[in-house]
């Protein structure tokens, strides 16, 4: 079955300290690739997304993805967080032959920024 | 702003009660979905409704029942819920749903309603 694995639950960081959050998917059709972000008490919000072309994608606030098509990841990244991204974020993938409805979460991971 | 609202924010409800949810995208967006989403498990899709017709249902119990009367609004009628399906639900809208999965569309959220069952 075509899973999304978030491989940590957790992340703590100091403020302006670089982040990695680590998504992984199974699959060896075509996907496309989604990072959102949920701040407290809100909806999902799209950081970024890959769909074809470069491997290196930039979003919002900062953050940045490279998909990795051997190693079957994607994972987000931030060279200097801020208070403000304390949040959970959620890697979504959606595969080619997949149900409607298109995508499959991940579990997501908290990420906490400490200053 | 995201351009998807649901109402309430909140709800505490009996196992025997009958409320709706409800949830409106101004984005002028021909694909509207339910999602649930639990502590510590994946959002687990629920319902997909694509240019106002059901298209998806994952096994979802007969005690939610969804209802999509235009491309702009969307409900979920809940009765004699149990205590398990208390949960943040969530709504999204995109620019459609891939017939065959695969779909770039970006899915739009609403801010959810955090549902208890009492």
């Amino acid at each position: 079955a075509q899973s999304v694995t978030q491989l940590d639950s957790q992340v703590p960081v100091f403020e302006e300290a670089p982040v990695e959050l680590r998504c992984n998917y199974s699959s060896s059709v075509s996907v496309y690739l989604f990072w959102y972000v949920q701040y407290p008490n809100q909806g999902l919000q799209l950081l970024l997304k890959y769909l074809s072309g470069s491997t290196l994608v930039k979003g919002i606030n900062g953050f940045e993805a490279e998909f990795n098509k051997s190693q079957t990841s994607f994972h987000l990244r931030k060279p200097s967080v801020h208070i403000s991204d304390t949040a959970e974020y959620f890697c979504a993938v959606s595969y080619y032959g997949g149900s409607q409805g298109n995508l499959i979460f991940g579990k997501g991971t908290k990420l906490s920024v400490k200053p | 702003e995201t351009g998807v609202t649901q109402t309430p924010r909140h709800l505490v409800m009996g196992m025997t009660n009958k409320k709706s949810l409800k949830c409106e995208q101004h984005l002028g967006h021909n694909a509207m979905y339910w999602y649930k989403q639990s502590a510590k498990k994946p959002l687990e899709l629920m319902f997909v409704y694509n240019f106002k017709e059901q298209t998806e249902n994952n096994s979802v119990p007969s005690r939610f029942s969804p209802e999509c009367p235009n491309s702009s609004h969307l409900f979920l009628h809940l009765h004699t819920l149990q205590p398990e399906d208390s949960a943040l639900y969530l709504c999204a809208s995109s620019q459609r749903a891939s017939t065959s999965g695969g779909s770039s569309y970006e899915q739009y959220f609403g801010p959810g309603t955090r549902l208890t069952v009492t």
